[in-house]
């Protein structure tokens, strides 16, 4: 069974300037997570979608941050524009089901704002 | 919202002996509690879960326990070895809004050989 993808693995960018991460799920996982991890700290829940559906942003700096999931499938998150506060390492994780479900994660995208 | 608290934040134990990393919680809706572990550069990996209508459960040299009651549940690795260094994240999922997990702060567990 292919694990969760993610492109790039690393990312540099200048603050102000746009940046997209880009992650497939595991084949058949209905729910799929985009989450911030700021070195030391946590996994912080960016968004949750179920299928192509959005059921938690709560999270997510809607000024400057978005994320679509078209075809209930491959997903997309996006920073515009990115701030120096954004350097992290973003992990998109994918499941069967969005309740009591073991998430996989993917390897990740260490972005790095300068 | 949820929220999950993490002790302690680094942990150093010698070869063999045991190693405990406690979380608590605070939203009663929560019912499934995995660990994962994290070793540097690396994803987080599953290595044990527990729901909430099971106390303990165990595989091989770790287990987890669970007290509804005082919300709050516990990671146990016995025996450590070196390759158990790395760092450990327990979360707390929902079993409303939509099954969101929230994680600890994560502890940096550190076996000396």
């Amino acid at each position: 069974e292919a694990g969760v993808a993610q492109s790039p693995r690393y990312k540099i960018i200048e603050k102000r300037q746009s940046v997209a991460f880009w992650c497939n799920p595991i084949s058949g996982h209905a729910t799929l997570y985009w989450y911030q991890q700021i070195l030391g700290q946590g996994p912080k829940l960016l968004i949750q979608f179920q299928n192509n559906g959005v059921v938690d942003d709560s999270q997510l700096p809607k000024d400057r941050f978005s994320a679509e999931r078209l075809k209930g499938v491959d997903s997309t998150l996006k920073i515009q524009p990115a701030k120096l506060e954004d350097s992290a390492v973003y992990l998109c994780a994918s499941s069967l089901a969005s309740r009591g479900g073991e998430q996989y994660f993917g390897p990740g995208t260490r972005l790095t704002v300068t | 919202g949820e929220n999950v608290e993490q002790h302690p934040s680094t942990l150093s134990v010698q070869e063999g002996d045991s190693a405990v990393i406690k979380c608590t919680y605070s939203d009663s809706a929560s019912n499934y509690f995995p660990w994962y572990k994290q070793e540097l550069g690396k994803r987080p990996q599953l290595i044990i879960d527990i729901r909430s209508n099971v106390g303990e459960k165990k595989d091989q040299r770790i287990a987890v326990t669970l007290n509804k009651t005082a919300k709050h549940f516990s990671l146990h690795i016995t025996e450590t070895q070196p390759e158990d260094s790395a760092v450990y994240f327990c979360a707390a999922k929902s079993n409303t809004n939509a099954g969101k997990s929230t994680f600890g702060d994560g502890t940096t567990l550190t076996v000396k050989p």
